[in-house]
């Protein structure tokens, strides 16, 4: 089946960027998302970004996607102690319709 | 905006029980909704697709016949575990779409469900 990769851990200082690194192996992804859990909460989505598109701004969230290398990334600006979280990767691909596939998610530490 | 409520946010049972998971699309309706599982500290990790008024579409390595799904109505599906263990304990989430819709922000997902099996 198709694979989502991320990175486990990032540890950023406050005041930072901090930089997300996602890959995925489905050449039909259609929409990819960043989706933020923190503990013992649900999710919440953060962004996303159609395949078609190379980047994606939204206040302190830049999200770059490289279609080529199947690589999507997350930026956060000016990372602050609440962004401390983790951050899944996921993507749906033409055939899967609203199904989605989660990497295994980043565990962001901001330190103050 | 669109709203999914699930239902328990957080359930206890005794080993060998059943219980009963809600999953509700609550202003729009929804001929499939999914149903996902969460390990501590892992990703999550696609159960079974839930199709109104059709028999569920499980993933591979999930047990129909322990995580009974039930898409009753536009509105509602449910996961029943049934016989519950110890290591069926984790998180249940699920989500659901607006009828017709296959855009970007359209995935909803409810609050989750803790299980907890002793």
């Amino acid at each position: 089946g198709e694979d989502v990769e991320q990175s486990l851990f990032l540890s950023v200082r406050e005041g930072d960027s901090s930089v997300i690194n996602c890959t995925y192996t489905d050449s039909s992804s259609t929409y990819l998302y960043w989706y933020k859990q923190e503990p013992g909460a649900g999710l919440q989505l953060l962004t996303y970004i159609f395949s078609n598109m190379d980047m994606k701004q939204d206040q302190r969230l830049t999200v770059l996607l490289n279609k080529k290398d199947k690589h999507l990334s997350l930026r956060i600006a000016d990372t602050q102690t609440g962004d401390s979280a983790i951050y899944f990767c996921a993507e749906t691909g033409k055939a899967a319709g609203n199904k989605l596939t989660f990497g295994g998610g980043t565990r962001v530490l901001v330190k103050p | 905006g669109a709203v999914v409520s699930q239902h328990p946010s957080r359930v206890i049972c005794k080993s060998g029980t059943s219980v009963k998971i809600e999953c509700r699309s609550l202003d729009f309706q929804a001929t499939t909704m999914f149903w996902y599982r969460q390990f501590p500290k892992q990703s999550l990790m696609l159960m079974a697709t839930s199709n109104e008024g059709s028999k569920a579409t499980y993933e591979q390595g999930v047990e129909k016949d322990k995580f009974l799904i039930n898409h009753a109505s536009l509105t509602l599906s449910t996961l029943t575990v049934t016989s519950a263990h110890p290591e069926d304990s984790s998180f249940y989430i699920c989500s659901a779409s607006p009828l017709g819709t296959v855009t970007g922000n359209t995935i909803y997902f409810g609050e989750g469900s803790w299980l907890t099996v002793v």
